[in-house]
């Protein structure tokens, strides 16, 4: 069965700092991954996936991620986080056929002045 | 124009009651789905609807009935509701051929007293 780890609950960052986010995740074949935020009381958004091809992807508000197979990881990175980052972020990992998709547990990240 | 919509977005209501929520998409996906979020955050799918046909069943109390009356909507009845169903209900949508992911409705945010 397919799984995600996302080793870190909460991460504290100043504003303008870089940030990077761990996932890894546990499947076995070619995973689809997927990155989502959550603002507080709102849905969740999708920031960028992963099918195939180049490894590093490109997402929407700056963010970018890279899939590394050799250590089933595919950490989410921003180089300068502003306050409005200030959310609750979630790694996904869905199945090739069909569209079940396992969330991780999350990690909110708080942005510091 | 929401992409996927969600009724009501805040319920709270007695232990024993019968209640839905309602979930429509207007994207054309094939494929719509409803999630549990826990207190803790934690996403998990509940169900799954392919063209008005059940495809996922995770291991729900069948207090829960989801109903899709064509593919642009699925709702989730919940009979003899319990202290335990109190949680935040995302339902999504999803289209393989648009490049997966979902798009998720802003939650339903359901507390038991």
């Amino acid at each position: 069965a397919q799984s995600v780890t996302q080793p870190d609950i909460h991460i504290t960052v100043s504003e303008g700092a870089s940030l990077e986010l761990r996932c890894n995740y546990s499947y076995g074949a070619t995973p689809y991954l997927f990155w989502y935020v959550q603002s507080p009381g709102q849905g969740l958004q999708l920031l960028l996936k992963y099918f195939s091809g180049d490894t590093l992807v490109q997402g929407i508000k700056g963010f970018e991620a890279e899939f590394k197979r050799s250590q089933s990881s595919f950490n989410l990175r921003k180089p300068s986080v502003h306050w409005s980052d200030a959310a609750e972020y979630f790694c996904a990992v869905g199945e090739a056929a069909g569209n079940k998709l396992t969330f991780g547990g999350g990690t909110r990240v708080l942005v510091k002045p | 124009d929401t992409a996927v919509s969600q009724t009501p977005k805040y319920l709270v209501t007695q232990m024993g009651n019968d209640k839905s929520i309602k979930c429509e998409q207007n994207l054309g996906h094939d494929t719509m789905y409803w999630y549990k979020q826990d207190s803790k955050k934690f996403l998990k799918i509940m169900f799954s609807y392919n063209n008005k046909e059940l495809i996922i069943n995770e291991t729900v109390p069948n207090r829960f009935s989801p109903k899709s009356p064509d593919k642009a909507h699925l709702n989730l009845h919940i009979n003899s509701l319990e202290l335990g169903d109190s949680a935040v209900y995302f339902c999504a949508s999803s289209h393989p051929n648009r490049g997966y992911g979902y798009t998720f409705g802003s939650g339903t945010r359901l507390t038991v007293v």
